[in-house]
Order: structure tokens, then sequence, then C-alpha cells
């Protein structure tokens, strides 16, 4: 079965300090992996999305995704953190195999401290 | 551009009433998604179309819930007979085509409650 899986509901990182916010996937065909941010009473915005080629994905606003076939994973990366990064970021995956839909994980609200 | 618009942005109704939220897809987009978004989880699929038709259902909860998109742009999802539990942000996604490689916008959300 599909699904998406973000270990950590919370991730708490200082102002300047890299951060990583998790993700690992289940699917039966490729995975399509991608990550999408949401503030308070908006909409989910796009950051980035793997699909295939250098496993290493840059997006919007600095942050970059590693995509891992053999750890199933994908993480979310920025070098340095801002005090507006904080938000709730969603992985989520598109089956090849079933590509209708995504499956999103259950989302992990970062804070960033000034 | 204009990105994905969804109306009302927030909707209170009593139990057992009936519901419509409409969507409104980014201009040429001619696949719709519609997500179930509950308190403290991911968004939850509940229905796909490709230009008129519902091609994907699979993920609607029951009968008491029905989706159109009779001009293959704007979209309402109907909700007959609500129940508390149907308490969730409904959100509405939009893609240029239906391929893996393309990226879902997303609008804003309905925020439904049921007393």
């Amino acid at each position: 079965a599909q699904s998406v899986a973000q270990p950590e509901d919370q991730v708490n990182v200082a102002e300047g300090n890299p951060l990583t916010v998790k993700c690992t996937y289940s699917v039966s065909g490729n995975p399509y992996l991608f990550w999408y941010v949401q503030y308070p009473n908006r909409g989910l915005q796009f950051l980035l999305k793997y699909i295939t080629g250098d496993n290493l994905v840059k997006g919007s606003y600095g942050f970059e995704a590693e995509f891992n076939k053999s750890q199933t994973s994908f993480h979310l990366k920025k070098p340095s953190a801002l005090v507006s990064d904080s938000a709730l970021y969603f992985c989520a995956v598109r089956d090849g195999d079933n590509f209708n839909k995504f499956y999103f994980g259950s989302g992990t609200k970062l804070n960033v401290k000034p | 551009g204009a990105g994905v618009s969804q109306t009302p942005s927030n909707k209170v109704t009593e139990k057992g009433k009936y519901v419509e939220l409409r969507c409104d897809p980014i201009s040429g987009h001619t696949a719709l998604y519609w997500y179930r978004q509950s308190l403290g989880q991911g968004p939850e699929f509940l229905i796909y179309f490709q230009g008129t038709g519902a091609a994907d259902d699979s993920g609607l909860p029951n009968d008491r819930f029905f989706a159109v998109r009779p001009e293959g742009s704007v979209s309402t999802l109907k909700i007959q007979r609500t129940e508390r539990g149907d308490s969730a942000v409904y959100l509405c996604a939009s893609s240029l085509l239906p391929r893996h490689t393309d990226t879902q916008y997303f609008g804003p959300g309905t925020r439904l409650t049921v007393l």
C-alpha cells in the first residue's frame, strides 16, 4: 500500500542553523515525491519535487531535498533557517502506477526560534 | 496569475443540512482534485476530474458526497445530510495535465463546521 511517514510531529531549530524535516515513503511503482508548506489559514504551497535524475532537488526559498532510493526517503533541508520558515510541512508521494492522487504525510511543524 | 480559488472560505452548517463547496481552478488546467484535511492530519484524496468527468472517485467516503465539473472548469463538491464528522478543511487543487510529473496547485480551502 502507498503511504508516507513523517516521523516528527515537530522540529525546533534556531535561526541560522541548518534544518532537516524527515520523510519516508512506500509505493508499489516509481515514486514521484513532493514537498508542500502550509501557513496558518492558507492553502498548501509547492516547494519542490523529485521526478527523476539528480537525487538532490533544489526548490523555492532556499529549500532542497535529497532522494534516497535505498532508504526510501526524501528529507527536506535548508542550510540556514529563517524565523519566517516556521510553518507546517507536508511530504507527498505519487505512485507511478496510479498517479491520480497524492498520498500525504501527517505533517511536521517547524519552529524556528530567533 | 490567479491561483486556485475556493468559496466560501468558511461554512458553518447544522447536522443534516446540505452544503456546496466551490472550486475555481487555474485557467487552462485540465485536472482537478478534491482533498479533505482533518485537524492534525495531511490531506486525504477524495476525487479527481480529467475534464468534465470524474476519473477517480475512490476517495469519496460514502454516497452523501458528490462532485461535479460540468464545463471542465469550475467544480462543486456537494455533501448531503451533513454529519459532525464531515467537519474538516476541504482543499481543491489543479494541475495542467494529469501527468505524474505535474505539480498540483492548491487553493486556500473551505473550512466546514457541522454543528
